[in-house]
């Protein structure tokens, strides 16, 4: 697609119900990140894939949290047994490769509240 | 560990007038700069990205940032604000690629909200 697609735009869930949050990045790019955006703490990276290799999950805020990417493009974000402080904005991003010059483009995010 | 400051949370400027956004970071030695702009129910668009060499960057929408090492600053500025202009602005930054370190994780700073009067 022409850039960085992520679904669904917005999400209510129960506490305690899981949620998949899936994002299509940019057709070629190798590299995909997902970012979470909130009120209080502001744009936090979540997780990083690139290629083949093993993910940077340094950014997960807790085990309940995890994302996987199948093929080597389409990733899903899961968060098990929601809590309200999960609320927030998540958002996706891509870029061709690993590197300087490389310029990231960000989605338009999935919106996630948590009643 | 990194930290970038934005210390301006909301900045308002008339239309025409000349901006300036302030960025402050904290890391161990000159890290890849960038600065984003966010429009209500947007996506993070990049305006501009200085990794080394000269020190003032051109950027799109007429945007500019400069840094400066001695500061530990990349301000931004823009010589005359349109009123679409109006949106939020994120400086962030990221270690250079080094053994493995991903590039593409930022850190940002909370953000300024620049509203532009006519």
């Amino acid at each position: 697609g022409a850039g960085v697609s992520q679904s669904p735009s917005n999400k209510v869930t129960e506490k305690g119900k899981d949620v998949e949050l899936r994002c299509d990045p940019i057709s070629g790019h190798t590299a995909l990140y997902w970012y979470r955006q909130s009120l209080g703490q502001g744009l936090e990276f979540l997780i990083y894939f690139q290629g083949n290799s093993a993910p940077d999950k340094s950014g997960l805020p807790s085990d309940r949290f995890s994302a996987e990417r199948t093929g080597g493009s389409v990733s899903t974000l899961t968060i098990q047994r929601t809590q309200q402080e999960d609320s927030a904005v998540y958002l996706c991003a891509s870029s061709p490769r690993q590197g300087p010059g490389n310029t990231i483009y960000f989605g338009e995010g999935s919106w996630l509240t948590v009643v | 560990a990194q930290s970038v400051t934005q210390p301006d949370i909301h900045i308002t400027v008339s239309e025409g007038a000349s901006l300036e956004l302030r960025c402050n970071y904290s890391y161990g030695a000159t890290p890849y700069l960038f600065w984003y702009v966010q429009s209500p129910g947007q996506g993070l668009q990049l305006l501009l990205k200085y990794f080394s060499g000269d020190t003032l960057v051109q950027g799109i929408k007429g945007f500019e940032a400069e840094f400066k090492r001695s500061q530990s600053s990349f301000n931004l500025r823009k010589p005359s604000v349109h009123w679409s202009d109006a949106a939020e602005y994120f400086c962030a930054v990221a270690p250079p690629p080094a053994g493995g370190t991903s590039y593409g994780k930022l850190t940002f700073g909370q953000g300024t909200i620049l509203t532009v009067h006519p």
